[in-house]
């Protein structure tokens, strides 16, 4: 069965400082998503990630993905106040594990991002 | 606003009763998923309906069942529910059928529930 852990779970930063979010995963997989989700709201898709060595930024945010070490990371440039928030890596379980669970998301715990003037 | 829309935003209910949460995915897009939050569980896959058909099943409870219906809006249907079956249910729309094609994930609001 596919596990993800992300650490840390919580991560209080100051403005203007940089971080790393880590995720790992268990079984081989090409396909890994990062989201953002407020307090009480839905989830909002940061990155899709969909190949080795695969690197993508958006503003203060950058994600990477290494498939062979089963490694993805979400960093932070300059933190704002702005970014505070729960982070969420999610894997998509390979369709080549065979029985019908192919497709779906599985996610991390989380990473509750606290950003501190 | 991903285009995903869920009813009732919240639900309020009792122990023992029966509730269905509905939800229409973003137009054109043929998969829905369901998805369970809570504080003990984080989030968890539920189920996966694509058009129309059942797709794939996650840890969701045999009291918990799910359709999809022609217009591929789709409802989750929880009975006899308890204290721990509280959370947040979101569903999501893809317009692949999961697998090998390419599977970007929609979420919609969310229903919270709270059973008491």
């Amino acid at each position: 069965e596919l596990k993800v852990e992300q650490n840390p779970l919580f991560l209080s930063m100051q403005e203007g400082k940089n971080y790393t979010i880590y995720c790992n995963y268990s079984t081989t997989s090409d396909r890994l998503y990062w989201y953002r989700q407020d307090p009480g709201k839905s989830l909002e898709s940061l990155f899709v990630l969909l190949s080795n060595g695969a690197v993508k930024q958006e503003g203060r945010l950058m994600a990477s993905l290494d498939t062979k070490a089963r490694l993805s990371t979400l960093h932070i440039t300059a933190a704002v106040h702005d970014l505070s928030a729960t982070y969420f890596c999610a894997v998509v379980t390979p369709p080549y594990t065979g029985g019908t669970s192919y497709g779906k998301l599985t996610f991390g715990q989380g990473t509750i991002l606290t950003v501190h003037p | 606003d991903s285009g995903v829309t869920q009813t009732p935003k919240h639900l309020i209910t009792a122990t023992g009763q029966r509730v269905t949460l509905r939800c229409s995915p973003r137009s054109g897009d043929l998969s829905v998923y369901w998805y369970q939050q809570s504080l003990d569980q984080g989030l968890q896959f539920l189920i996966h309906y694509y058009n129309g058909e059942e797709r794939a099943k996650g840890n969701i409870l045999e009291r918990f069942s799910a359709q999809q219906f022609p217009d591929l809006h789709s409802e989750l249907n929880l009975s006899s529910l308890e204290l721990g079956d509280s959370a947040l249910y979101f569903c999501a729309s893809s317009v692949s059928p999961g697998g090998r094609s390419y599977n970007e994930q929609f979420f919609g609001p969310g229903t919270r529930l709270t059973v008491l």
